[in-house]
């Protein structure tokens, strides 16, 4: 069955400071991957999404990721952290359940970005 | 126009009471889901619909039920509450069929919360 890792639960980080959030799936095919992310009291937001080419996709609001076969990780980053970025970041990879497919997602990491 | 509603976005009620939460799309898409979001913020598929046909349900006690009267809307009907149905309940659309994966989007959430 199709999983997702997110190792850290929880970062911290300076503002202005970069920002990598680790992500592993596990996947037999090609995966198509996602990134969201929740702020306080929200809903999801999709970020950015991977579904095959440029293994390097560019999101919303500076945050890019990049998809690695050999070591089943799509990293999401950004090279300036705002204040605003604080919030719970989600990677999901696409499964099937039988002839439907759906979002499996991993734990979620929390984010702080300290001033 | 947002995309995906869903009301209440707070349900605060008692054990053994029946409720309902509401979801409506307006992005034209064919498939929709409930996901539940526990207090550790994971977050688990529980149905999914597509053109109103039950096409995924996870193991979800039979006290849960969708219904899907059309395309744009995803009704979540729960009776006999208990206090471990508190929880965040998203919403979400896509349009399946397009062969690139399952962009999901997702309504801002209900919590419900079980006294």
């Amino acid at each position: 069955a199709q999983s997702v890792t997110q190792p850290d639960i929880h970062i911290t980080v300076s503002e202005g400071a970069s920002l990598e959030l680790r992500c592993n799936y596990s996947y037999g095919a090609t995966p198509y991957l996602f990134w969201y992310v929740q702020s306080p009291g929200q809903g999801l937001q999709l970020l950015l999404k991977y579904f095959s080419g440029d293994t390097l996709v560019q999101g919303i609001k500076g945050f890019e990721a990049e998809f690695k076969r050999s070591q089943s990780s799509f990293n999401l980053r950004k090279p300036s952290v705002h204040w605003s970025d604080a919030a719970e970041y989600f990677c999901a990879v696409v499964s099937t359940s039988g002839s439907a497919r759906q979002l499996t997602f991993g734990s979620g990491t929390q984010l702080t970005v300290l001033p | 126009d947002t995309a995906v509603s869903q009301t209440p976005k707070y349900l605060v009620t008692q054990m053994g009471n029946d409720k309902s939460i509401k979801c409506e799309q307006n992005l034209g898409h064919d498939t929709m889901y409930w996901y539940k979001q526990d207090s550790k913020k994971f977050l688990k598929i529980m149905f999914s619909y597509n053109n109103k046909e039950l096409i995924i349900n996870e193991t979800v006690p039979n006290r849960f039920s969708p219904k899907s009267p059309d395309k744009a809307h995803l009704n979540l009907h729960i009776n006999s509450l208990e206090l471990g149905d508190s929880a965040v309940y998203f919403c979400a659309s896509s349009q399946a069929g397009r062969g690139q994966g399952n962009e999901q989007y997702f309504g801002p959430g209900t919590r419900l919360t079980v006294t």
